[in-house]
């Protein structure tokens, strides 16, 4: 089964800029969606089709997909951007999702 | 405005069986796709399934294949799954989350609800 991985935390200063990646064999091959989870809450969606954004996402948040590696980036991070971030894919009708990283804004 | 409004706190004992529901509102049933995610405690997301809201198709992860059952009732617009045979490490928070038919993406979730299994 495919297999996607994200490094389990990273850490940004407010004002400066955080990347999230998640690998995953070919995964520029394939659609990546970004979720934003705070404690307690649903996740909500941040990032769809590698980079597009929904409505009422701030434009700090972008993403790209190219070769193994998809990634989620965040500009002039905020105290409120602390959250966990999971990425996610469709492989053959079945959902996959990342581990999981945890922003912890410092 | 979509919206997914799950039932509350289930508590149940080992070996017995819970059906959550999710009820939604604020988009064309039929044209969207009804999934349950599983997040145990301190731990990431963990896809159980999906259901059509068009023709009650399911797909199932192979972790949940033969005790996880998703169903529909398209007159109330409402989606169920149900979890059979319940352990202690089934205890979790379950979200339903909602996509567009086709387009991979979950772009609303239901608010949880957290099952306990305990004897």
């Amino acid at each position: 089964s495919y297999v996607l991985t994200q490094p389990p935390s990273v850490s940004g200063t407010p004002g400066q800029t955080a990347t999230i990646t998640c690998g995953g064999n070919n995964i520029g091959s394939k659609s990546v969606h970004w979720y934003q989870q705070k404690p307690g809450q649903a996740p909500v969606m941040v990032i769809y089709y590698d980079g597009d954004r929904p409505s009422g996402i701030p434009e700090r948040f972008s993403g790209s997909n190219a070769g193994n590696t998809a990634t989620l980036t965040i500009t002039r991070v905020e105290a409120g951007d602390e959250a966990d971030y999971f990425c996610q894919v469709w492989d053959n009708s079945i959902v996959v999702f990342g581990g999981g990283t945890k922003l912890t804004v410092l | 405005q979509v919206h997914l409004v799950q039932s509350g706190t289930e508590v149940k004992k080992p070996g017995a069986s819970v059906k959550l529901s999710c009820k939604t509102s604020g988009f064309i049933f039929s044209n969207y796709a009804i999934s349950w995610v599983r997040q145990a405690p301190g731990q990431g997301l963990e896809w159980m399934g999906w259901i059509s809201g068009y023709n009650a198709h399911t797909d199932y992860s192979q972790n949940f294949q033969g005790s996880v059952t998703l169903t529909t009732d398209t007159s109330t617009t409402t989606a169920y799954m149900e979890l059979t045979s319940l352990r202690s490490d089934d205890t979790a928070v379950y979200f339903c989350a909602s996509s567009r038919s086709g387009a991979g993406y979950f772009e609303s979730w239901g608010q949880g609800t957290l099952v306990i299994v305990s004897s």
